[in-house]
């Protein structure tokens, strides 16, 4: 499938430490999103970086794609424990009909404080 | 807030009672999506409508009825569910072609018993 693979699945680290969070998918995209969800709730939007995109910033946030190897990785700097949430990428295929997403199962981030 | 609304937010159903989910967006998207969301497993895409007409349904069971009465609004009709059912019901929404960014509500917690 398309779908795009989160790894570690949990991440644990101490408050003002990085979390770097990888994303592995099978096919060709146009573009690859994170996006972060708070326990029990829906996903907010972090970040898009399209297939012709090698790095992107976005406050914290640091995004990088290698569509060769077909994986994508978030960097969080300095983190906090308002960090803690799972976050997942969302790999986009073209259909018949429009864009679709596939999502993966997600890495549960945990922040110390 | 994203500016999706979805209610009820809990829900306990039997096996052979009949429930309806509801999500409404005021951004003036376009397309609209349901998503199954179960411990441990990626986010399912369930149906796409764009422009009120339903483009996707993957692979469905025919006791999810989806209704899409305008643009704004979305429905997820439930009727004699299985426990395997039970799971974070999610509703997104998307501004439309050219735009990938999508717009979760909070989602629906649904437990069937």
């Amino acid at each position: 499938s398309q779908q795009g693979e989160e790894d570690p699945q949990a991440l644990s680290i101490q408050e003002g430490e990085n979390a770097t969070m990888n994303c592995s998918y099978k096919t060709s995209i146009n573009n690859l999103q994170w996006y972060r969800q708070n326990s029990g709730r829906g996903l907010v939007h972090l970040i898009l970086i399209r297939s012709n995109e090698r790095e992107k910033h976005s406050g914290r946030l640091r995004v990088t794609l290698d569509t060769s190897k077909k994986s994508s990785s978030l960097l969080i700097t300095a983190s906090r424990a308002a960090d803690t949430a799972s976050y997942f990428c969302a790999t986009d295929a073209l259909t018949h009909t429009g864009n679709q997403f596939y999502f993966g199962t997600g890495t549960s981030l945990t922040v110390i404080p | 807030e994203t500016g999706v609304t979805q209610t009820p937010r809990h829900l306990v159903m039997g096996m052979t009672n009949k429930k309806s989910l509801k999500c409404e967006q005021h951004l003036g998207h376009n397309a609209m999506y349901w998503y199954k969301q179960s411990a441990k497993k990626p986010l399912e895409l369930m149906f796409v409508y764009n422009f009120k007409e339903q483009t996707e349904n993957n692979s469905v069971p025919s006791r999810f009825s989806p209704e899409c009465p305008n643009s704004s609004h979305l429905f997820l009709h439930l009727h004699t569910l299985q426990p395997e059912d039970s799971a974070l019901y999610l509703c997104a929404s998307q501004p439309g072609q050219g735009s990938y960014e999508q717009y979760f509500g909070p989602g629906t917690r649904l437990t069937v018993t």
